[in-house]
Parts: C-alpha cells; structure tokens; sequence
C-alpha cells in the first residue's frame, strides 16, 4: 500500500464548478498538508500549506485535512479553464529529516 | 519570491555522455535544495537531498556515482548525470528550501527534460 494515494483521474468538468480533489494517507505521523499544481512540462507551484486538521481558504481555493480519517481535500470555486493542470497533494511527518511524500497527482480539465 | 530557475530546460545527449542540470534559487538563500526525478504522468520521487557546503543525502536505490550533486554555494545547486542511459531520460526537477523552520515549504523549479539516445 503507497504512504499516499491519489486518485489519477482524469476529471473534467465545465467552467465555473466545484472542484474537489482528494488524497487518503496511512502515516499518522504526518503533520504537514500541502497542495501542488504543475501545469504540463514545468515543474509544481504550491498552492496550500497547512498545519493539522482543519481547513485553510486562499481565494477560490480551500483545503481540508481531517486526521482522524487520514483524508485531505482541496476544493476549487468557480473553476476556470487556466485551472487545467496536475494537482498534487504532499504531506510530511514535519521535522527536518523528514521526507515530503507526493501523491501520483490528479489531472484536472476545466472546459469552457 | 521564492524563485528557484533550471538551466538548461531541455537537453538531448548521446548515451555515455556526462549532463549538467544547474538549480539556483534567484531571490533568497537556499541551504536546502532537492532533487527529483518524474516518469510521465507518475509523482515525483525524491533522489536527493543537497545541503551547502556537504556531501548530498541520496535515497535508496539512486547510484550517488552517477547521479553527481554538488552545492557549492547558497544560490546553486548541481546534477551531473555521468554515462547517461536511454533509461536516464526522464523529467528533473529542482527544490529550494527558504528557511530552515519550515521544513516543507518547497518551492521547485521549472524542471529539466533529458532525453538521452
């Protein structure tokens, strides 16, 4: 069983829709959340950071993380075409010899 | 901020030659920086872990003999892939990390496509 699993998609959906990506982990360790896009041929921008459980907003973007059942979520409001991109969720256990673990990343289409 | 820059983008090499991938972080100071390799349509996986002015951390099964990492200095950050394989060929991409407190705060560079023939 991978540390984190991603669901690869692909997930298209029209232009302004919710979005909701999701990654499920079996490290209770992990501490630290984060949300990666990397658009085709270029290398992954952050997007969210979070601590814990709990839910951080950052414009249209939301991202939820609930330990108790090893889920974490990122939602994307009014969904627009240059949201079209891979979207990587990562955690770590948090200290510094601590490895970031990436899922295999979701591909999402946003058609207009 | 937090701009980390590859160089070259794209390269394209006989098999048994040497290629140098170059990583800088442009507007701070990296003490950290990362390395990893990604398969198309596959996560990355990390190689390794560069530290100023110390031998680099390899992971598990990556050959430190082939996979050359040099960071020399708080800006820069080298890959040499010496005798390069057709199953070298992969995307290469670079991390820096800001500050020694927020460990998972990495910001990654463009990323460095080989293909070697």
């Amino acid at each position: 069983q991978k540390e984190v699993e991603q669901d690869p998609g692909p997930l298209s959906v029209p232009e302004g829709a919710i979005v909701s990506l999701n990654c499920t982990y079996s490290n209770s360790a992990f501490q630290y959340f984060m949300w990666y896009r990397q658009y085709s041929r270029k290398g992954p921008e952050l997007l969210m950071y979070t601590y814990s459980s709990g839910n951080k907003e950052d414009g249209r973007f939301t991202a939820q993380v609930d330990k108790s059942s090893k889920y974490i979520s990122l939602f994307i409001r009014d969904s627009q075409p240059s949201d079209s991109a891979t979207y990587l969720c990562a955690m770590s256990a948090g200290s510094s010899a601590s490895k970031i673990i990436f899922g295999s990343g979701t591909r999402l289409s946003i058609r207009p | 901020g937090a701009v980390v820059s590859q160089h070259p983008s794209w390269v394209i090499c006989k098999s048994g030659t040497s290629v140098k991938i170059e990583c800088r972080s442009l507007d701070f100071q990296a003490t950290t920086m990362f390395w990893y390799r990604q398969f198309p349509k596959q996560s990355l996986m990390l190689m390794a872990t560069s530290n100023e002015g110390s031998k680099a951390t390899y992971e598990q099964g990556v050959e430190k003999d082939k996979f050359l990492i040099n960071h020399a200095s708080l800006t820069l950050s080298t890959l040499t892939v010496t005798s390069a394989h057709p199953e070298d060929s992969s995307f290469y991409i670079c991390s820096a990390r800001t500050r020694q407190d927020r460990y998972n705060e990495q910001f990654f560079g463009p990323g460095t496509r080989l293909t070697v023939l």
